[in-house]
């Protein structure tokens, strides 16, 4: 099945700074990208998505890239502020023909510092 | 609130005894999904469901068991067979010609 790298684990930047997260895919057949933001004790929400017909795709601070040949995929971050500190994840989706299934990284704990 | 809603936010269970935990979406979402998170971890898969009356074991099936009798609802039943069931759990749906994965509020199950 799908397996997620991502990295890093944590990651602690200065306010005004940009954070860079990355994630590894191995299922080629995965064209669905998509980046979730969890607040201590909430639930994920959809931050930004990429779809595999497309390399880069910018939302005001945040963007994402895909690099198909290289299965990886990055969320950037710019002018970092206290409010982006959580725990970001990304996932993969592919349809299969026993049902479709979204996989998970492990997860990056983001902290900005004032 | 978000259209999917899980029930009990917070229960606590003895060992040995069955819970289920409730999940019902509005979202006319065909496609529901249960997750399980643990503290500082990821999100891993149990179970899936794609259509009523039709479901699919996700990566760490083992000890728990869904049902998915109507559209809008998908619980889960976390069983005496689950060693370490404390942990949060997590619902979702998404529509099929959508990518976007919606979640409930998740509901924390702790084991005494």
């Amino acid at each position: 099945g799908e397996n997620v790298e991502q990295h890093p684990s944590t990651l602690s930047v200065q306010e005004g700074d940009s954070a860079v997260i990355k994630c590894t895919y191995s299922d080629s057949a995965s064209n669905y990208f998509p980046w979730y933001k969890q607040e201590l004790g909430k639930r994920p929400q959809l931050i930004i998505d990429i779809r595999s017909n497309v390399g880069e795709k910018k939302d005001q601070r945040i963007a994402v890239t895909l690099n198909k040949t290289a299965k990886h995929f990055s969320l950037h971050i710019t002018e970092t502020q206290p409010e982006d500190s959580a725990v970001y994840f990304c996932a993969a989706f592919r349809t299969q023909a026993a049902g479709n299934k979204l996989t998970f990284g492990g997860g990056t704990r983001v902290l900005v510092k004032p | 609130d978000g259209g999917i809603t899980q029930s009990p936010k917070y229960l606590f269970r003895k060992e040995g005894q069955n819970v289920t935990l409730s999940c019902e979406q509005n979202l006319n979402h065909d496609a529901m999904y249960w997750y399980r998170q643990d503290p500082g971890q990821g999100l891993r898969l149990i179970y899936y469901s794609q259509i009523v009356n039709d479901f699919q074991k996700g990566d760490i099936a083992e000890g728990y068991s869904v049902s998915r009798e109507k559209k809008e609802s998908f619980p889960l039943t976390v069983t005496s067979a689950q060693k370490n069931p404390t942990a949060f759990y997590l619902c979702a749906s998404r529509q099929e010609s959508a990518g976007e994965l919606f979640f409930g509020e998740g509901s924390r199950l702790t084991v005494l």
